[in-house]
């Protein structure tokens, strides 16, 4: 167990819906970072949270949107959803302090997404 | 843009043998981290292991080791004395060494499956 969850595990839903994913990051773990898995992209990078604030972005589509609580849990939004966002979409945390290293990201267990 | 490349679709190892699985990267950084994720069928993902780019020392734990060639841009991972349980798909990654939050998001290789025959 990596300390970090997510839910739901599955989502099934039709095309053209919205659904929301959601992450609590590890105790204490300030960055939150959210991946896609498909099957034709490989694992993709998708934005990066810092204590609230956006700090980079990958491939991220503009469908997409996602968020960093004051609690530190983070909500990924996928609307307008297509059948191609069918995927596995992960989020990992990871401690990242001030003036040394960040340390080794640790990944949930996913949210398996299937766009029907 | 930083690339990670894993050029073994798929490997298959005799369990108790060793196998050795590549990856190479490219970045024009020079303070970095390269990572060897494990994914079993559970899809979850692993860390197996870690490396400093500024530590010339190759890092292992347990029966994983790896061999990391800084100015060859390598970075393989080395099982030995495979189990039934290291079957899975092994990733390599790579991240810039950042701090208080800057970037710091994982580029991932494609994979390789590895199997591991009894």
């Amino acid at each position: 167990d990596s300390g970090v969850t997510q839910t739901p595990k599955h989502l099934i839903t039709a095309t053209g819906q919205r659904v929301t994913l959601r992450c609590s990051p590890r105790s204490g773990d300030l960055s939150v970072y959210w991946y896609q898995q498909s099957l034709d992209q490989g694992l993709q990078f998708l934005i990066q949270y810092y204590n609230g604030e956006e700090r980079a972005k990958g491939n991220i589509l503009e469908r997409f949107s996602a968020q960093q609580f004051p609690d530190l849990h983070s909500e990924l939004n996928l609307s307008s959803l297509e059948l191609g966002d069918s995927a596995l979409y992960f989020c990992a945390s990871s401690y990242s302090p001030d003036r040394a290293p960040q340390e080794t990201q640790y990944f949930g267990p996913g949210t398996r997404l299937l766009v029907l | 843009a930083q690339t990670v490349t894993q050029s073994q679709p798929e490997m298959s190892v005799q369990e108790a043998e060793t196998v050795t699985l590549s990856c190479t990267y490219d970045t024009s950084e020079s303070d970095y981290y390269l990572f060897w994720y494990k994914q079993p069928p559970s899809r979850q993902m692993i860390l197996v292991i870690r490396q400093e780019a500024y530590k010339q020392q190759n890092a292992t734990e347990n029966r994983f080791s790896v061999n990391f060639q800084k100015a060859a841009k390598s970075f393989s991972l080395k099982i030995s004395d495979s189990q039934l349980g290291d079957a899975a798909m092994y990733f390599c990654a790579y991240s810039l060494m950042n701090y208080g939050g800057s970037q710091g998001n994982l580029i991932f290789g494609k994979g390789t499956k590895l199997s591991v025959k009894p």
